[in-house]
């Protein structure tokens, strides 16, 4: 099964609204990343964030960690049209340098 | 300098026909992967190169999978006598030296196999 899975599995949100995903996991982790990828082709990686962190930012990106619960959220603020993609969750555990990614939120940001 | 790139960008071909997909990592990554994406799906890990260790194929299906790389550079994933269910997009990508965690991945723009 996968180790991160994110929900929702789709959001359709207007353009300028926040969007947020989230993303749950089995097991502790090293650490956690999230990759952007648009049109079904390579991915983009857009944040990492270590286990000993809670909060982190970049632009109009927002993730949180909560090693307690198991997960962590993206938040995009007022987003753009180009915002529009599929979103995945990356987890690394223990020794393991092969991360394992969730089955992504794919997220509509309309005009 | 330029990023992970893939060949070919697509390819079609018939069932039990073997494909070439190749892949070249940034240059200096040590560490190179390959993943399949079927359809609306996530990541599927399929082997792991790092440096001149033995790979990690844990994730290879099928023994019909193989993959190789040369000089810790450039690497070709094999499939032979292709089945329909191979069908998916590969995706390449490579990381920096590790130092003691895992980092960043840099992703290829993958190539799109449909076996007919």
């Amino acid at each position: 099964s996968q180790q991160g899975e994110e929900d929702p599995q789709a959001l359709s949100i207007q353009e300028g609204e926040n969007a947020t995903m989230n993303c749950s996991y089995k097991t502790s982790i090293n650490n956690l990343q999230w990759y952007r990828q648009n049109s079904g082709r390579g991915l983009v990686h857009l944040i990492l964030i270590r286990s000993n962190e809670r909060e982190k930012h970049s632009g109009r990106l927002r993730v949180t960690l909560d090693t307690s619960k198991k997960s962590s959220s993206l938040l995009i603020t007022a987003s753009r049209a180009a915002d529009t993609a599929s979103y995945f969750c990356a987890t690394a555990t223990g020794g393991s340098y092969i991360p394992t990614f969730g089955r992504g939120t794919s997220l509509i940001v309309h005009p | 300098g330029a990023g992970v790139s893939q060949s070919p960008s697509n390819k079609v071909t018939e069932k039990g026909k073997d494909v070439e997909l190749r892949c070249d990592p940034i240059s200096g990554h040590t560490a190179l992967y390959w993943y399949r994406q079927s359809l609306g799906q996530g990541l599927e890990f399929l082997i792991y190169f790092q440096g001149n260790s033995a790979p990690d194929k844990s994730g290879l299906p099928s023994d019909r999978f193989s993959a190789e790389r040369t000089g810790g550079s450039v690497s070709t994933l094999t499939i032979q006598r292709t089945q329909q269910e191979d069908s998916a997009v590969y995706l390449c990508a490579s990381s920096p030296s590790l130092a003691g965690n895992y980092n960043e991945q840099f992703f290829g723009p993958g190539t799109r196999l449909t076996v007919l």
